[in-house]
């Protein structure tokens, strides 16, 4: 079974500029999540989808968005992008039958500029 | 807010030794406790406990939960040079769909 793949891998941007990322989750899987991994704060929530909706947001401006297609992959976007947003993006999927474990990607490394 | 507190920070330990890493936890509705390695980029899922005082055991690793204490421990021993990583503890919360809360992690490097 394939696992999460994220892409890209390495991403290099101004300031002021946008970003989508992308990831697709394991097959089945139907939640997806985003979390920010930075050396100052580690990994920090950022949102999660299922079945297409927002079901969790967390404390990350409105700058930072996301969506879900109806074959579970999953986007997020950063506009406006700014020096402190340079981290690595993770995205998990799980299952979401009762305590299924969260299972990453590989990351984008996202370098603000 | 949920919270998670791991120690120590890093710890390095030469092969063949025993190693105790500890996470406390603060969370309003536990739903789980879940234990990762990260080596290079992608975090890989090691343990979910959800009952206290049932070891989890996998190899080498193993993990135990107490929730009227609020910590875990995970143990590795007879450690290798392919242990060297970073461990995070998470905690899940029932009222949080999947969302995950995470300790700044320990930095574990095995000297051979």
């Amino acid at each position: 079974k394939a696992g999460v793949t994220q892409t890209p891998r390495y991403l290099i941007k101004t300031r002021g500029q946008q970003v989508t990322l992308s990831c697709s989750p394991i097959s089945g899987h139907r939640s997806v999540s985003w979390y920010q991994q930075t050396p100052g704060q580690g990994l920090q929530f950022l949102f999660e989808y299922f079945s297409e909706t927002q079901r969790n947001k967390g404390n990350f401006p409105g700058r930072f968005s996301g969506r879900q297609f109806s074959n579970s992959r999953s986007e997020m976007n950063v506009s406006t992008l700014e020096l402190g947003d340079s981290a690595l993006y993770l995205c998990a999927s799980s299952s979401d039958t009762n305590n299924s474990p969260l299972h990453f990607g590989n990351g984008t490394r996202l370098t603000v500029t | 807010e949920d919270k998670v507190v791991q120690s120590p920070l890093s710890l390095v330990v030469h092969e063949g030794d025993t190693v105790t890493l500890n996470c406390s936890y603060e969370v309003t509705n536990f739903r789980s406790l879940l234990w990762y390695k990260q080596e290079k980029k992608a975090p890989t899922f090691l343990f979910m406990l959800t009952s206290s005082g049932i070891e989890k055991k996998s190899g080498r690793l193993s993990s135990i939960l107490d929730k009227k204490e609020l910590f875990s421990i995970l143990n590795i021993t007879a450690t290798q040079t392919g242990d060297s990583a970073i461990y995070l503890c998470a905690v899940g919360n029932n009222n949080a769909g999947n969302m995950l809360t995470f300790g700044g992690g320990t930095r574990l490097m095995v000297k051979p």
